[in-house]
């Protein structure tokens, strides 16, 4: 089983709402991301996630907040958005072992910020 | 620095064509690897192949196959007697170590793969 589930799979907020995004899997990996995409763009890393600890943060603005409360577990705190943050975000995880290994991502949520 | 070049945007095929998409690379990586990802409408990325840059052995799946080519830095993908259902955004990434003890993947801009009926 290689699944990645997220919840909402839509979020309409306004630009004062402060919401969550979730991201579970049950695989036992110990790394996870979360990518933003633009629609006609590839993903764009934006944090990663290795043994429950933030390994990367791509200069991404503080009004996203990663958090990471167990190894199957990813949210991310939206807090007074933009309307260009506007996006598809996936969440990722790999085993987190080796350097070889596939991530393997969720649905998404699909933002729209007005 | 680490590049995945797709050159071709869009691509139109009726079905049961077959098409190839293109993907160049460059690292400077002795040791690397390379994915190809299928992105349909519903927005998901779903994993189709990893390769190691010392494995060059060609792979097939079905009516999926991979070329990779060390010697010209390039891992393309064709799809034999494509379908309707193949119609979707294809990413070419190659794995990059970002620090840290943080692995990304650096996707292609992707191509758009129209099959129509």
């Amino acid at each position: 089983d290689t699944e990645v589930t997220q919840t909402p799979k839509h979020l309409v907020m306004g630009m004062t709402n402060k919401k969550s995004l979730k991201c579970e899997q049950h695989m036992g990996h110990r790394a996870m991301y979360w990518y933003k995409q633009k629609a006609k763009k590839p993903p764009e890393l934006m944090f990663v996630y290795s043994y429950e600890k933030l390994s990367i943060n791509e200069s991404v603005p503080s009004r996203f907040s990663p958090e990471c409360p167990n190894s199957s577990l990813l949210n991310l705190h939206l807090h007074a958005l933009q309307p260009e943050d506007s996006a598809l975000y996936l969440c990722a995880s790999r085993p987190g072992r080796t350097t070889e290994e596939t991530q393997y991502f969720g649905p998404g949520t699909r933002l729209l910020v007005l | 620095a680490q590049k995945v070049t797709q050159a071709q945007t869009e691509i139109s095929v009726v079905e049961k064509e077959d098409v190839t998409l293109d993907c160049v690379y460059e690292t400077r990586d002795t040791t690397y690897y390379l994915f190809w990802y299928k992105q349909p409408p519903s927005g998901e990325l779903v994993f189709l192949i990893r390769r190691n840059s010392f494995d060059e052995q060609n792979e097939i799946s079905g009516r999926y196959s991979w070329n990779f080519q060390k010697s010209t830095s390039s891992f393309n993908f064709t799809i034999t007697a494509s379908q309707v259902v193949d119609s979707a955004v294809y990413f070419c990434a190659l794995s990059e170590y970002k620090g840290n003890s943080g692995y990304a993947l650096n996707f292609g801009k992707g191509t758009s793969l129209l099959v129509t009926p």
